[in-house]
């Protein structure tokens, strides 16, 4: 699996936008980029998921350049609640394979 | 949504004592789960994919006697953590992949706070 490299942790206050971006150089063509998220005591929960260019849903954005070799998750207007670890994760995700978690960004929301 | 609920949520024990954790998929067939291991401002560690009916897969370092793992249906899996010592102390999350889906279709238990006195 291509392995990822994030910022061990970001801050930021409510309202503002924040983005995280994963380095993933060594990524395969039949990878798939997927953002995950951790509350404390929580298990990790989907955000997100792209192959190229760019991907929107009702909580985030993925932005993916055309050499794919890093992405950036978007969150807009950030709250308290916010505040979580957040995975990128990349492979091909074959049926019956695990996920492989990486050091993750620990966003810290202030108000 | 799929989902995937663990029980128990927390759960204290003596040192020397067993403990057994469930993972269950509510709402698909699972024929595959998988086990983390997550300790104190860590990241998921995985531990084992579990096989309905068949041996569970364990990742180089993680003792399979001590943490037996048994998938006897399509929505149950367990976790045993055998003769628990205060280092067992952590919390283990279980996840699933509902059938024809990519990563987004990996759904996880909430998890269990084991802590070993």
């Amino acid at each position: 699996l291509a392995k990822t490299t994030q910022p061990i942790s970001m801050d930021s206050y409510e309202g503002q936008e924040v983005n995280i971006t994963c380095s993933h150089n060594n990524i395969a063509t039949n990878d798939y980029i997927t953002w995950y998220q951790q509350f404390p005591s929580q298990g990790p929960r989907f955000i997100i998921q792209g192959y190229k260019t760019k991907v929107t849903n009702e909580v985030a954005s993925l932005f993916i350049p055309a050499d794919r070799k890093s992405s950036t998750l978007s969150l807009p207007r950030v709250s308290l609640s916010d505040t979580a670890v957040y995975y990128c994760l990349v492979g091909s995700n074959q049926a019956g394979t695990a996920l492989i978690f990486g050091k993750g960004t620990t966003l810290s929301v202030s108000s | 949504g799929a989902v995937v609920s663990q029980h128990p949520s927390w759960v204290i024990c003596k040192s020397g004592t067993s403990v057994k954790i469930e993972c269950r998929s509510l709402d698909f067939q699972a024929t595959t789960m998988f086990w983390y291991r997550q300790f104190p401002k860590q990241s998921l560690m995985l531990m084992a994919t579990s096989n309905e009916g068949s041996k569970a897969t364990y990742e180089q370092g993680v003792e399979k006697d001590k943490f037996l793992i048994n998938h006897a249906s399509l929505t149950l899996s367990t976790l045993t953590v055998t003769s628990a010592h205060p280092e067992d102390s952590s919390f283990y999350i279980c996840s699933a992949r509902a059938p024809g889906t990519r990563a987004a279709g990996y759904t996880f238990g909430s998890g269990t706070r084991l802590t070993v006195v």
